[in-house]
């Protein structure tokens, strides 16, 4: 079957740096998404990795590891505002997105 | 920036009635797709479309639902007759279809009750 796991939640403090985990077992591979999910509202398009390494946007960046199956989102400069659930999203072969169940991180003064 | 549009932003409906979820893609794009969250649960797949057609259904999407695209702009989704169950947001997303990410964009979704 297909799988993704994260986190269920995760707490940080205002201005520091937290790294969350995703790890996928997929029918194949087309691309690994992150998202932000406020509560009661839509997904938002956080970044996209294809190839490994790193790909930096602003205070996110996102890591892709192909061979061990391994994502992680990184946020520096932690804001209140980044309180959020932040869903990995893996695209398999048929082009379906495979989505986690969330990482809810709670934000702390 | 262009965006997705959805409505009715909430519906509340009694259980065996049909519903009808209306949804306006971003309006270059070519593939769409119609998402459920339960509260507190995972974003799970219903179904895509492409060229006027189903390309991809899950287990979920059975002989209740039916998907259409009524004309240029409008992608509907159709619950014939509702489950208790069946609540849930229902998230409508589309893509381009081009480009090297291919990101899907979502609307803000319909919170669909049924009592």
């Amino acid at each position: 079957g297909q799988n993704i796991d994260q986190p269920t939640e995760m707490t940080a403090t205002e201005g520091a740096i937290v790294q969350i985990n995703c790890t996928y077992q997929t029918s194949g591979f087309n691309g690994l998404f992150w998202y932000q999910q406020h509560a009661g509202e839509a997904p938002t398009f956080l970044s996209y990795n294809v190839l490994d390494g790193l790909e930096e946007k602003g205070r996110f960046s996102s890591f892709l590891s192909r061979s061990k199956g391994y994502s992680y989102l990184l946020l520096k400069e932690l804001q209140m505002k980044d309180s959020a659930s932040y869903l990995c999203a893996v695209k398999d072969s048929n082009y379906q997105l495979i989505w986690g169940a969330g990482t809810k991180l709670i934000i702390k003064p | 920036e262009p965006e997705v549009t959805q409505t009715p932003s909430h519906q509340v409906t009694q259980m065996g009635q049909e519903v009808i979820l209306r949804c306006v893609p971003i309006s270059n794009h070519l593939y769409f797709y119609w998402y459920r969250q339960i509260l507190g649960q995972k974003v799970e797949f219903l179904v895509s479309f492409y060229n006027n057609e189903i390309s991809e259904k899950s287990e979920i999407f059975d002989d209740q639902f039916s998907v259409e695209r009524p004309d240029g702009s409008n992608f509907t989704l159709k619950i014939r007759s509702t489950k208790l169950e069946d609540s849930a947001m229902y998230f409508c997303a589309s893509n381009s279809g081009t480009g090297e990410t291919d990101t899907q964009y979502f609307g803000p979704g319909t919170r669909l009750t049924v009592l």
